[in-house]
């Protein structure tokens, strides 16, 4: 099994739909991240937290939520899904000697 | 703020031929400095790092990079590329490491596409 599994893999949503990426992990790493890739504009982070009652804004976490449920969950949430917000959405999580992402889950908004 | 530059947006190269992708950060201070490789259809992956000692840094698959404080450069390299090298390379930036936060700022990546 991954280490970190993102659920979906890819998903097609309408404009306004409220959409939740989730996100877990089997290494018992405190500090999880959330970030979007798009062509040309490398990786932005979007949210993280260092536990479970310790979340932060990343550089462009508008129109995004996150929920950490669980040491071993992190669920990120588009409550109103625009176009723009189109992009592939990686989930991490820290420890030396850096990130282990999972998959990704590709994220279309029609 | 931070910011990080990649130079070569789109690299193509025939096998055995030499690499070197260039990564240029701005932050006045101590960092650590990342390459990351993402093949096709993959997740990203942690190619080398660099904390802190010998600016030469060596990591998987015969990359190397190194670190010159004084141009605030960390360019990756490698003598020979394979067919199998060819991904998107992204170089990333922590600032302020003392406390590390995992906050990574990364470059807009370098497509290597490495022709047989």
């Amino acid at each position: 099994d991954a280490d970190v599994t993102q659920t979906p893999r890819n998903r097609i949503t309408k404009t306004g739909k409220r959409i939740m990426l989730e996100c877990s992990q089997t290494k018992g790493h405190d500090r999880m991240y959330w970030y979007r890739q798009d062509p040309g504009l490398g990786l932005r982070l979007i949210y993280y937290s260092f536990d479970v009652k310790d979340i932060n804004k990343g550089e462009i976490s508008d129109g995004y939520s996150v929920s950490r449920q669980a040491q071993a969950k992190f669920s990120l949430s588009l409550e109103s899904a625009i176009p723009n917000q189109t992009a592939l959405y990686f989930c991490a999580t820290w420890a030396d000697p850096g990130y282990t992402f999972g998959s990704g889950t590709r994220l279309t908004v029609v | 703020a931070q910011s990080v530059s990649q130079h070569n947006h789109h690299v193509i190269l025939s096998e055995a031929a030499s690499l070197e992708l260039g990564c240029n950060y701005s932050y006045g201070g101590t960092v650590n400095l990342f390459w990351y490789v993402q093949y096709p259809g993959q997740h990203l992956q942690l190619l080398l790092k660099y904390f802190s000692g010998d600016p030469l840094v060596k990591g998987i698959k015969g990359f190397e990079a190194e670190f010159i404080k004084s141009k605030f450069s960390f360019n990756l390299r490698k003598p020979s590329v394979q067919w199998s090298d060819t991904a998107e390379y992204f170089c990333a930036v922590e600032g302020n490491p003392v406390y590390s936060t995992g906050k990574l700022i990364f470059g807009q990546g370098t497509t290597l596409q490495v022709k047989p």
